[in-house]
Order: C-alpha cells, then sequence, then structure tokens
C-alpha cells in the first residue's frame, strides 16, 4: 500500500507559470511531512509541516497542510528554469525517524 | 549549519567486490543516520537506521550481512556493500537528523554504484 502518493507524475512548464504540486498521504500516527527538490544528487530540504493551515514560504515556493484531508500542496510562483528538479514529498509518523517518500513529481520549466 | 557530506560520490567496481560509503555529518552531532536506495525514477527507500554504538535497524527485505552498517561515532557511519553484484548497482544516499523533537532529515549528495 502507498503512505505517499504525489501528483502529477511529471509536469512541463514555461518560465514564468505557476504550479502546484500535490502530496497525499495515509500514515497511522501522523508526525510530519516535509518536501524535498532533487536535482541530479540529493534532495535538499524545502520544508516541514506539521500544523493544518499554516502556510510556510521561502521566496517563490510556499507550502501548506491539511491534516483532516490527509493533503499537502506545493507552489512554485513565476518559476524558473532553475526550479527544474523532482519534488519529493515524505511523511514521518510519530515514534519512528524513518520517513516514508513519495515517487516524486518531475517539474521541467522551459525558457 | 546541518551539512552531511557523503564519500565517494561514484563508484565503479567489478562484482565480488566490497564498496564501503561514508556518511558523516560536518556541522552537528547525529545519533540516528539513515540509509536510502534509489533505483532510477523511482523514490527514495528506506534500508536501514544507523543508531550511534548500537546495531543498525533494518527494513525488511533488506539483508544486513549483505549491507553491513557501522556507526562507531556520532559524525560517521557506514554502509559496507558486501560482495557486490550488478543488481547492487543502485544510488545510495544517506541523512541525518539534529538531536530534538521534529528536525527534518539532512541528505548526503549520494553515492553512485555501478557493479561491472
Amino acid at each position: 500500500e502507498d503512505k505517499v502518493v504525489q501528483s502529477p507524475l511529471s509536469l512541463v512548464v514555461h518560465e514564468g507559470d505557476t504550479v502546484t504540486l500535490n502530496c497525499s498521504y495515509e500514515v497511522t500516527n501522523f508526525r510530519s511531512l516535509l518536501w524535498y527538490k532533487q536535482e541530479k544528487k540529493a534532495p535538499t530540504f524545502l520544508f516541514m509541516l506539521t500544523s493544518s493551515g499554516i502556510e510556510k514560504k521561502s521566496g517563490r515556493l510556499s507550502s501548506i497542510l491539511d491534516k483532516k484531508e490527509l493533503f499537502s500542496i506545493l507552489n512554485i510562483t513565476a518559476t524558473q528554469t532553475g526550479d527544474s528538479a523532482v519534488y519529493l514529498c515524505a511523511v514521518g509518523e510519530t515514534g519512528a525517524n524513518n520517513l516514508f517518500f513519495g515517487t516524486g513529481t518531475r517539474l521541467t520549466v522551459i525558457p | 549549519g546541518a551539512v552531511v557530506s557523503q564519500h565517494p560520490s561514484r563508484v565503479i567496481c567489478k562484482s565480488g567486490t566490497s564498496v564501503k560509503i561514508e556518511c558523516r555529518s560536518l556541522d552537528f552531532q547525529a545519533t540516528t543516520m539513515f540509509w536510502y536506495r534509489q533505483f532510477p525514477k523511482q523514490s527514495l527507500m528506506l534500508m536501514a537506521t544507523s543508531n550511534e554504538g548500537s546495531k543498525a535497524t533494518y527494513e525488511q527485505g533488506v539483508e544486513k550481512d549483505k549491507f553491513l552498517i557501522n556507526h562507531a561515532s556520532l559524525t560517521l557511519s557506514t554502509l559496507t556493500v558486501t560482495s557486490a553484484h550488478p543488481e547492487d548497482s543502485s544510488f545510495y544516499i544517506c541523512s541525518a537528523t539534529l538531536q530534538g523533537p521534529n528536525q527534518p532529515q539532512h541528505f548526503g549528495d549520494g553515492t553512485r554504484l555501478s557493479i561491472l
């Protein structure tokens, strides 16, 4: 059973577009949801969300969590070619240190 | 802060060779480190949780005799792929967390292992 499901699997947009990436999850004891950006190497941390309705923002990126609907979105506004990457969503459970990762959304930004 | 260094970044070797990968937390102490494996176009799959001073906890289906993990200090964990075969070729990534509740995992740059 998939604990973390991301959509879309891939996305191609033009520079300047705004994109929304989706992550739904199903875990027994939710602790946190994390977003990572993976380019050619290992993932780099973007956001960690633990509470519903509180938007986290960093520059053109923002994310929010809905614990009732078991859902999170990652928004990127005014996309740039440097935003091209795989965006991973991961969920952690209470009492455990490990993370469950989704398969990621591959974003391609065309000049 | 929270920099994780992984070495080597790339390994190419013959079948039957044992390969050691190092994961270091450079500016913090990590009592727990994680080892993941990632196949092309797939997500990260947790292999094992490495605990300083004790035995690693392996996920179901991961052979502990095949993937030896040693976490001898608060800043270093090693993964040794013993007698590697072509099917072990993959991208191996480690991560570590700062001590304290609700800390995100920070990842090393990964090791691409190719077994010929």
